[in-house]
Formats: structure tokens, C-alpha cells, sequence
């Protein structure tokens, strides 16, 4: 299957700093990317939907202004949480689009935020 | 109304015997996509077997199989032939759209324990 990589794997931050996560689709181009964030022993939330070239598109709830995502070219997103808060602390996963709709998933990122 | 539904928080099972994880969806899209993952304690989801609305016969990967039973709108996965390393959270998850949409939904997930 396709490869998504992330970086970093896991991050510890002081609260009031910025983190800046890194999704590569390493052998495939994914026009549309996707940004996960998933509490323990919970499901996926979906956190928006990144596509290449233009705007991405957030799911309600989530604060663009506070993660922002960049999809500049078909393997790369980032995903910024900005002025991190404890609240932030959670595991991040971004999934590139397959030719099937079906999602390929990162390793994600853990961040804590102290 | 939930979108994906899996009822099984929690399902045990012998090694080398199958078990069937349950999942059923909800949609008025004629057009959808039905995927399982399964997700280890390292976190990483890993994409499993997908069945396309369309598809007239049940998906197959490995050891991995799919019940697709669109009039009850169910979608189980069957396991064959447990494995220790099948021991995972394993979550169901559902594209509307067709080819175009972007709508993906998951399920609570099912934790699977493989007894050795």
C-alpha cells in the first residue's frame, strides 16, 4: 500500500509555543489530505480537510486560526498548533487520499503540550 | 443518527480461531465506500480491505474478508485464523460521495484481544 510518513513522531512542547507537524505521501501524490486528532481510546476526529493548492477546509469546532494546515505541494501538509495549550496534548494523524477513496494513514504525532 | 456503528467495544478471541467484527452504516448515497482499519498500540492505522457499494461480491484480503450485506446496510469484517499480532483496535469507517466526496466516516472501533 501507499506510504505516509509524519514528523516529528512525538513532540513535547511548553505551552504557548508553536509545533509544526509534517505529513509526506512518500510514494504517491494526494491531492486531498486529511488531519486526525484521536483522545485515548476514542475514534478519529476528523479536524479538517486539506487540499492541495487552496484552502483548507475545517470541520466545526475546530479553530483554523489555531491549527493552520498548508497543502503547497501533492506530498506535503503541515499542520501548525499554534500557542499550544495542555488542552492540545493528543495524538495527531494526517492520511493521504488513495485511488479508491480509501485513506492511507500516517504513524502520527503525539504531542504533549507541558 | 450515527453514520457507522460498531457495537463491540471489546471482543476476545482464541488464537487460530475466526471472529467476526460488526459494523453497520447508515447512508442514503447509492454511491459509498466501506473500509476497515486496524490500529495497534504503536497508533498507526493501517488500511485493511475496502468494499465499494457497486461491489457484487465480498471483499477478500488474506486472511481479512468482508460481509457486505447491503439491504441490512452491515459490513462485517471477518478474521480467519486469528494471530496474536491481530490483537488491535480496528475501526470500520464509511466514504459517501462516490468517487468525488469527501466524507469519511469512522466507527467507535473495536478492541480485539487474540488468547494465546
Amino acid at each position: 500500500g501507499a506510504v505516509v510518513s509524519q514528523h516529528p513522531s512525538r513532540v513535547i512542547c511548553k505551552s504557548g509555543t508553536s509545533v509544526k507537524i509534517e505529513c509526506r505521501s512518500l510514494d504517491f501524490q494526494a491531492t486531498t489530505m486529511f488531519w486526525y486528532r484521536q483522545f485515548p481510546k476514542q475514534s478519529l476526529m476528523l479536524m479538517a480537510t486539506s487540499n492541495e493548492g487552496s484552502k483548507a477546509t475545517y470541520e466545526q469546532g475546530v479553530e483554523k486560526d489555531k491549527f493552520l494546515i498548508n497543502h503547497a505541494s501533492l506530498t506535503l501538509s503541515t499542520l501548525t498548533v499554534t500557542s499550544a495549550h495542555p488542552e492540545d496534548s493528543s495524538f495527531y494523524i494526517c492520511s493521504g487520499e488513495g485511488p479508491v477513496g480509501e485513506q492511507f494513514f500516517g504513524p502520527g504525532t503525539r504531542l504533549t503540550v507541558l | 443518527a450515527q453514520k457507522i456503528t460498531q457495537t463491540q467495544p471489546g471482543m476476545f478471541v482464541q488464537e487460530k480461531e475466526a471472529v467476526t467484527l460488526d459494523c453497520t452504516y447508515d447512508t442514503s448515497d447509492q454511491s459509498y465506500g466501506l473500509f476497515w482499519y486496524k490500529q495497534p498500540s504503536s497508533g498507526e492505522m493501517i488500511f485493511l480491505i475496502y468494499q465499494g457499494s457497486y461491489d457484487e461480491q465480498n471483499a477478500t484480503e488474506g486472511r481479512y474478508s468482508l460481509n457486505f450485506q447491503k439491504a441490512r446496510k452491515s459490513a462485517n469484517l471477518v478474521i480467519s485464523a486469528s494471530q496474536l499480532g491481530d490483537s488491535a483496535m480496528y475501526f470500520c469507517a464509511m466514504r459517501e460521495g462516490g468517487w468525488t466526496g469527501n466524507q469519511f466516516y469512522f466507527g467507535t472501533g473495536t478492541s480485539l484481544t487474540v488468547i494465546p
